[in-house]
């Protein structure tokens, strides 16, 4: 089975940094790559799918990149709203998450 | 509104068995391939399984294959669950979750229903 490791686990930045998420597939995934905000109590939000396209809503200091086995989830000018854990998933096929990344206040 | 409400969570001893329910309103389901997607608070998302449109295709993760099954009443616009042998380990917050159109991924999630092994 395709296994997902994000790194870090977690980041300490402020508000406006520029912050970058790793995700590494076991196997090449395509650009079959998905990341997820979660905050506390709360359900995951999609951001970004296909690796790069942006999700409806979403605002644009998100972006994505990557294909492969290597991707990379980047968040310009951190804004407080940011401040979440975040999750990779590949989804051809099964589904494994990454074991999350959280972005935490400096 | 899509709208994904999970039921069925509850205390269950090891060894004993659960079903989950998923009621979804707000789209269509017998369009939409569905998850489970479980967390134990303040852990990560671990995927649990899916199942396609019709039934006829399914997968598990590894940690929970020839114990759990699910399934799907389409028109009950319903999808279950079915959680035997339980273990401790699978204490956590189920998800009941939808992919999206057009080979897209989870794109809309549950409130989350807790089940809680323990003796």
């Amino acid at each position: 089975d395709i296994q997902m490791t994000q790194s870090p686990s977690t980041l300490s930045a402020s508000v406006g940094d520029r912050v970058t998420i790793s995700c590494r597939a076991s196997q090449s995934v395509g650009t079959y790559l998905a990341w997820y905000q979660q905050k506390p109590g709360k359900g995951p939000n999609l951001l970004i799918y296909h690796a790069s396209i942006l999700e409806s809503g979403v605002p644009s200091r998100f972006s994505g990149n990557g294909f492969g086995t290597e991707f990379t989830l980047t968040i310009s000018n951190l804004q407080p709203d940011d401040f979440a854990t975040y999750y990779c998933q590949q989804y051809d096929g099964c589904r494994p998450f990454g074991q999350g990344t959280k972005v935490e206040i400096k | 509104d899509v709208q994904l409400v999970e039921s069925g969570g509850n205390l269950v001893q090891p060894g004993g068995s659960l079903r989950l329910s998923c009621a979804a309103s707000g789209f269509t389901l017998s369009s939409y391939w569905m998850h489970w997607v479980r967390q134990v608070p303040g852990k990560g998302l671990v995927w649990v399984s899916y199942i396609n449109t019709d039934g006829s295709r399914t997968d598990y993760a590894d940690s929970v294959k020839g114990r759990f099954t699910i399934s799907r009443d389409n028109a009950k616009s319903t999808i279950y669950l079915q959680m035997n042998s339980l273990r401790v380990e699978d204490t956590a917050v189920y998800y009941c979750a939808r992919d999206g159109i057009d080979s897209r991924p989870i794109d809309s999630w549950g409130q989350g229903t807790l089940v809680s092994v323990s003796s």
